[in-house]
């Protein structure tokens, strides 16, 4: 069982439908970090929070310590928006664990 | 454009070759870092530099040598490569705040054949 675990693995939504990307783990972590990927591979850091809720543009991000949970939020999706969503928690140090990814299709 | 340069951004190579990936940033950060993307896998660390010093080396064989010459470049040399050696290969870079984001550049993809 992996350190960190994301759901769905694959989600599709239609334009303009609030979205929901889960991750729970299972380790105290210092901070976790949102990350986007896109087909061609490049990755972009969206949030990196210890607590609380961060918002930047269409972007939430939301984090239960006591509860080991995150989550990443969408609003007024847009077909843009389709690409991999990645949860990873810091750890010891500066060390990330990542999770498998969320696949999302964002479809007009 | 995140500020990590990746290149070359495709690769493809026979197992008896020798190749290079490079990486490149001029963020000022001093930490950097080679992950390795295999298909359906999550991120694997595979080493860690901070101000040029190697710092962690995720139990990788040895047939990928990383050098890191200075804090702006990061270089990882191959040989002997296998086919499940094909991945993306990811370069990052950390500013040295403890909050600080990594920043990732835009990954070679390799193929071993």
């Amino acid at each position: 069982k992996n350190e960190v675990e994301q759901s769905p693995q694959n989600l599709t939504a239609q334009e303009g439908e609030f979205i929901t990307i889960n991750c729970s783990y299972s380790v105290g972590i210092s901070a976790l970090h949102w990350l986007q990927q896109h087909p061609g591979g490049g990755i972009v850091s969206l949030f990196m929070l210890s607590s609380g809720k961060k918002k930047h543009g269409r972007l939430i991000a939301t984090i239960n310590i006591q509860e080991k949970h995150s989550s990443l939020h969408i609003t007024a999706s847009h077909p843009r928006d389709s690409a991999v969503y990645i949860c990873a928690v810091q750890t010891s140090g500066s060390r990330l664990t990542f999770g498998e990814g969320t696949q999302l299709t964002v479809n007009p | 454009e995140t500020g990590v340069t990746q290149t070359p951004r495709h690769l493809v190579m026979g197992m008896t070759n020798k190749k290079s990936l490079k990486c490149e940033q001029h963020l000022g950060h001093n930490a950097m870092y080679w992950y390795k993307q295999s298909a359906k896998k999550p991120l694997e660390l595979m080493f860690v530099y901070n101000f040029k010093e190697q710092t962690e080396n995720n139990s990788v064989p040895s047939r990928f040598s990383p050098e890191c010459p200075n804090s702006s470049h990061l270089f990882l040399h191959l040989h002997t490569l296998q086919p499940e050696d094909s991945a993306l290969y990811l370069c990052a870079s950390r500013g040295d705040q403890g909050n600080s984001p990594l920043h990732f550049g835009n990954g070679t993809r390799l193929t071993v054949t």
